[in-house]
């Protein structure tokens, strides 16, 4: 798990109701991910950031938001809007290498996940 | 190797054999390897990374070897203890306007008998 922390590490949601995962940092890390995990399945990446108060949508965007306002935070919401959120929830860091045009993610360190229920 | 769906490929072994997990991965421009380590209900865990402009890294107990002309991973652990049990995935990224991004393969089940 390394310097990333994942809370709560249960978490239960009603049918409409938004929910915040938190994931915070202290390894300096210049880019941060958030993975969505199904039961038997790979990892789908669901949102990224490269640097503060900017991220990218991954493969799997709807229905989640994030913000990056400070280096360490990266939190994750999970909205009304997502039709099927039950899953588990990995945040990832890594430093970024290379010049701006070719750069290349260093390796990716995880978080010790978020289980999401929905009752 | 991997596989689609929920029917991840499995590995039994026993305690002291050597391990060989398999992974095609699908994208030429790929440059960069990971393999990860996940036990039940926590976060991978990173093991070994390979670059394209290498066949073969060692770690230890742990050598991963790359053909990039048949795109093809593979993850050899020595002397397979009951610890290694888990879930291994193989990850790679693209780098270039991809260079956040790792694309997972489904994963492998290994299990150590003692």
């Amino acid at each position: 798990d390394g310097g990333i922390t994942q809370s709560p590490k249960y978490l239960f949601r009603k049918e409409g109701q938004n929910v915040t995962l938190s994931c915070e940092q202290n390894l300096n890390h210049d880019a941060m991910y958030w993975y969505r995990q199904d039961p038997g399945q790979g990892l789908r990446l669901i949102y990224y950031s490269q640097i503060v108060n900017d991220f990218q949508k991954g493969d799997i965007a709807e229905g989640y938001s994030v913000s990056r306002e400070k280096k360490e935070s990266f939190p994750l919401t999970v909205t009304s809007a997502q039709k099927n959120p039950t899953a588990f929830y990995l945040c990832a860091s890594s430093t970024l290498l290379g010049l701006a045009g070719t750069r290349h993610t260093d390796t990716q360190y995880f978080g010790p996940g978020t289980r999401l229920t929905v009752l | 190797g991997e596989s689609v769906g929920l029917h991840l490929p499995t590995l039994s072994v026993q305690e002291g054999d050597n391990s060989i997990i398999n992974c095609a991965y699908s994208n030429s421009a790929s440059d960069y390897f990971i393999w990860y380590k996940q036990e039940s209900g926590k976060g991978p865990q990173f093991i070994i990374d390979i670059r394209s402009n290498m066949d073969k890294r060692q770690g230890q107990r742990v050598t991963v070897l790359l053909n990039k002309t048949v795109k093809h991973l593979s993850l050899q652990i020595a002397a397979t203890q009951p610890g290694d049990s888990a879930v291994y995935f193989c990850a790679e990224n693209a780098g270039g306007t991809s260079y956040g991004k790792l694309t997972f393969g489904q994963g492998t089940i290994l299990t150590v008998h003692p």
